[in-house]
């Protein structure tokens, strides 16, 4: 099962910044924070991953609370093609790397 | 970031035959890839692990024989869906594991953008 909470569904202005959270208050130590993206059929796409410092990259910026059990996903200037299904994703510490999958946060940029 | 192709991205064949879809890591070496797939308006459904020169890891409820994967080089995996019928139908995503040299922090994981199948 995936062990994060995201909400289902979100709308945000094209121009805004679209703030989408998570929760994952069973995170461990030694777990990591990975943020994607999909797009209406296609392959998930990476945007940024952390530990328990805040993150940033040219797509977005990744706020985790200190105790970590929350994060961020900033969008800073969102435009209609940011539209997709956004999953916060806690990496599964173990050999094989997997990737638990829930349902996401269906986000929608509104012109 | 790191480039995955797939190929083909769409395929339409007829129910018994089998159908190969390839799964290539472009810029980096991917010691392991996964194989999911998705059903329409579902979230990803992990199939498979695999690693470069051994056998394939399946989920539970996998069919191992029907769903053959061969991760023969360090850039290319193959899923093979042999005896298709009717509820194979779906997308089916690879994703590769890229280790960033050093692993750990660096550690990613890329995805293909899909291999459409539909099974008549």
């Amino acid at each position: 099962d995936a062990k994060t909470t995201q909400p289902p569904s979100m709308d945000c202005a094209e121009g805004r910044a679209a703030n989408l959270p998570c929760n994952h208050s069973t995170i461990s130590g030694n777990e990591y924070v990975y943020w994607y993206r999909q797009i209406h059929s296609q392959g998930p796409q990476y945007i940024i991953h952390g530990l328990k410092n805040n993150e940033t990259n040219e797509m977005a910026s990744l706020i985790i609370t200190e105790d970590r059990k929350s994060s961020t996903l900033i969008l800073p200037h969102a435009t209609l093609r940011d539209t997709a299904v956004y999953y916060c994703i806690v990496r599964v510490v173990d050999s094989n790397y997997q990737l638990i999958w829930g349902a996401g946060t269906k986000l929608i940029i509104k012109p | 970031g790191a480039v995955v192709s797939q190929h083909p991205s769409w395929v339409i064949c007829k129910s018994g035959t089998s159908v190969k879809i390839e799964c290539r890591s472009l810029d980096f070496q991917a010691t392991t890839m996964f194989w999911y797939r998705q059903f329409p308006k579902q979230s990803l459904m992990l199939m498979a692990t695999s690693n470069e020169g051994s056998k394939a890891t399946y989920e539970q409820g996998v069919e191992k024989d029907k769903f053959l994967i061969n991760h023969a080089s360090l850039t290319l995996s193959t899923l093979t869906v042999t005896s298709a019928h009717p509820e194979d139908s779906s997308f089916y995503i690879c994703s590769a594991r890229d280790r960033g040299g050093a692993g750990g922090y660096q550690e990613t994981q890329y995805f293909g953008p899909g291999t459409r199948l539909l099974v008549l």
